[in-house]
């Protein structure tokens, strides 16, 4: 199937500094998800990328399909950015999806 | 939009007992729903995917006796883990896809505790 990695696997920031999380993917997708998982456990969509830049506010994002990523960047961060980030990939026709293992983000006040 | 519930939010059981989790699509019309499982710190692992008025397709190593999946309704998909034992003591979490799209939407999630 097909792999994906997360980097770095965990960060920790002061408040207002800017981060670039990574995902790596293994084969062509033809969807990309970028979601936020809060302490509660509630998984939060924040892009729908699977290819292009895209950007939302402090977030943005953007997959380079040809190479097989795609960035997420947090701006000015915030302690309510605190959570797990996960990538989930998408192959053509496959029906499903798959996740990489996320990145812890500690937002230090 | 796009909202997703589940219920309970929470359940604790004694062992042997049947527990049943129900996903629904609050104000859209979900075709595809699927079924999560996340241990403590670690990344989801796709349990199945349940379609409307079909059986669902389970992952491999996930025993389909154990975790009864019914898709009964455009918005509605139940997840029972029978006989539930320790082990399966987790966090389990529900999305669904609106349809002619692939952008899944989820759940806020169930912790089960199988004492």
């Amino acid at each position: 199937g097909i792999q994906v990695e997360q980097s770095p696997p965990d960060l920790i920031l002061q408040e207002g500094a800017n981060s670039t999380l990574r995902c790596n993917f293994s084969d062509s997708v033809n969807n990309l998800q970028w979601f936020h998982q809060n302490p509660w456990g509630q998984l939060i969509n924040l892009f729908y990328i699977p290819s292009g830049t895209k950007q939302n506010g402090r977030l943005s994002a953007t997959t380079v399909a040809t190479e097989r990523y795609s960035l997420l960047y947090i701006s000015s961060s915030q302690t309510t950015d605190s959570g797990v980030y996960f990538c989930a990939v998408e192959r053509a026709n496959a029906g499903k999806s798959t996740f990489g293992d996320g990145t812890t983000l500690t937002v230090k006040p | 939009g796009a909202v997703v519930s589940q219920h309970p939010s929470r359940v604790i059981c004694k062992s042997g007992t049947s527990v049943k989790i129900e996903c629904r699509s609050l104000d859209f019309q979900a075709t595809t729903m699927f079924w999560y499982r996340q241990f403590p710190k670690q990344s989801l692992m796709l349990m199945a995917t349940s379609n409307e008025g079909s059986k669902a397709t389970y992952e491999q190593g996930v025993e389909k006796d154990k975790f009864l999946i019914n898709h009964a309704s455009l918005t509605l998909s139940t997840l029972t883990v029978t006989s539930a034992h320790p082990e399966d003591s987790s966090f389990y979490i529900c999305s669904a896809t609106i349809s002619g799209t692939d952008t899944q939407y989820f759940g806020p999630g169930t912790r089960l505790t199988v004492l």
